[in-house]
């Protein structure tokens, strides 16, 4: 089926360093968002992207976060600087368009913050 | 507090059998879709429903939007199926934000 990959896997960093996690999306996809999942706890939103803005993002969604596509490349999640408790699971998702369809998921990028 | 209760939090099935998981829902939601997340962590994507039933293989899940729940029968498990298993709901009141529950652990026993 569709694939949506994401680089790292995984990523060890120091507080206060910045950090970009990328997503290869599903290729005709239009919509991307980015979910974080603390261990043992549920997965959250954080952001959704469409033609290039923001379309709706959560109070998790801190000022340090930013999303950009450029040119159709990787949907790239940055947090710059980094805190502790940014330390998760970063999942990508793409859908064909928003509501109304599947979300396909990426495997992951596990960032532990020290 | 809490918009998607699923259960239970984990299960544990021979081989053959089958069980439900379900998912209750403190409000109203537009759609909801089940995932797996095997073990290298890839969410698997199994059903996206705005209403009714849908079945797939040994696989079968059902929303009521009004009733405001959704569940996701398994016959005959296989070892395959392990894994943890989610429900995500579109809450009527966002058009982008999916809402999760706490996941089931099912672990299919020979």
């Amino acid at each position: 089926g569709p694939k949506v990959l994401q680089i790292p896997s995984h990523q060890i960093i120091d507080m206060g360093q910045m950090v970009t996690l990328n997503c290869d999306p599903v290729s005709n996809h239009l919509y991307f968002y980015w979910y974080k999942q603390i261990l043992g706890q549920q997965m959250e939103f954080l952001v959704n992207f469409y033609n290039g803005k923001v379309m709706e993002k959560s109070k998790l969604f801190k000022d340090q976060f930013s999303v950009e596509r450029p040119d159709g490349s990787y949907f790239t999640l940055k947090i710059q600087p980094t805190a502790l408790e940014d330390s998760a699971v970063y999942f990508c998702a793409s859908s064909l368009a928003g509501q109304g369809n599947t979300l396909y998921f990426g495997e992951g990028s596990r960032l532990i913050v020290v | 507090g809490d918009q998607v209760e699923q259960s239970p939090s984990a299960l544990s099935l021979h081989e053959g059998t089958g069980s439900a998981l379900r998912c209750n829902f403190t409000t109203t939601m537009r759609a909801v879709q089940w995932f797996r997340k095997n073990s290298r962590g890839s969410l698997i994507n199994l059903f996206y429903l705005a209403s009714g039933t849908k079945e797939n293989g040994r696989l079968k899940s059902a929303f009521d939007s009004k009733e405001r729940y959704s569940t996701l029968h398994i016959r005959d498990a296989q070892l395959e199926d392990s894994g943890t298993y989610f429900c995500a709901a579109e809450a009527g009141d966002s058009n982008y934000q999916l809402i999760w529950g706490s996941g089931t652990k099912l672990i299919i026993k020979p």
